[in-house]
């Protein structure tokens, strides 16, 4: 079955301090992208950063990383330099392959809430 | 306008009443999807329309109708909602290659609303 799971509930962070934020997923496919999303009290999804199965570095993205390490199904962002408006849920997603029929959709995991301290 | 905009972005509603959510993206793309966010409930994905067609129907209920009138504009039409239909609801856009994987998704503000 393909799952994300996201074991952090809660996080706090120090204002200036780095934070990394825990994802795992499940997969059988071989080809599979992974996305990070940012929600806001305001509801929004943004998109923060991508990282596809065969790309052989992690993703950065500004202060965003993505610590992908494949053998262990993990897919962790790194917030460095966490700033007061990084305050917001967290969600990781996968993408799945479309030749299973699923047209490439995202599964999400439940989410990370943030919440940084000044 | 760009992005992804959605209206309106509340909506209270009895369960008797028959309204509409409206998504429209202006990023050029060609699939849009419906997603519903219940509280302390992972995001789950209710339609997607690709080119047009719809090509996905998550097991939703016959009270949400979507509609898809061009690849820029992507409506929900709800009636006889239950109280458990109040949640968040976004809609996103990608670009979809033929034959290929979806590109990144790009999500609007979403619609709270409140069934009575």
């Amino acid at each position: 079955a393909q799952k994300i799971t996201q074991t952090q509930p809660g996080m706090f962070v120090q204002e200036k301090e780095a934070v990394t934020l825990d994802c795992t997923y499940d997969t059988s496919d071989p080809s599979y992208g992974l996305f990070w999303y940012k929600q806001p009290s305001s509801g929004e999804m943004i998109f923060l950063i991508y990282q596809g199965s065969y790309d052989q570095q992690n993703a950065t993205e500004g202060r965003y990383s993505l610590n992908f390490q494949k053998a262990r199904k993990s897919a962790n962002l790194v917030i460095s330099a966490s700033q007061l408006g990084d305050s917001a849920m967290y969600f990781c997603a996968m993408r799945v392959s479309p030749y299973g029929g699923s047209q490439g959709n995202l599964i999400f995991g439940k989410g990370t809430k943030l919440s940084v301290k000044p | 306008e760009t992005g992804v905009t959605q209206t309106p972005r509340h909506l209270v509603m009895g369960m008797t009443n028959k309204k509409s959510l409206k998504c429209e993206q202006h990023l050029g793309h060609n699939a849009m999807y419906w997603y519903k966010q219940s509280a302390k409930k992972p995001l789950e994905l209710m339609f997607v329309y690709n080119f047009k067609e719809q090509t996905e129907n998550n097991s939703v209920p016959s009270r949400f109708s979507p509609e898809c009138p061009n690849s820029s504009h992507l409506f929900l039409h709800l009636h006889t909602l239950q109280p458990e239909d109040s949640a968040l609801y976004l809609c996103a856009s990608s670009h979809v290659a033929s034959g290929g994987h979806p590109d990144t998704q790009y999500f609007g503000p979403g619609t709270r609303l409140t069934v009575l």
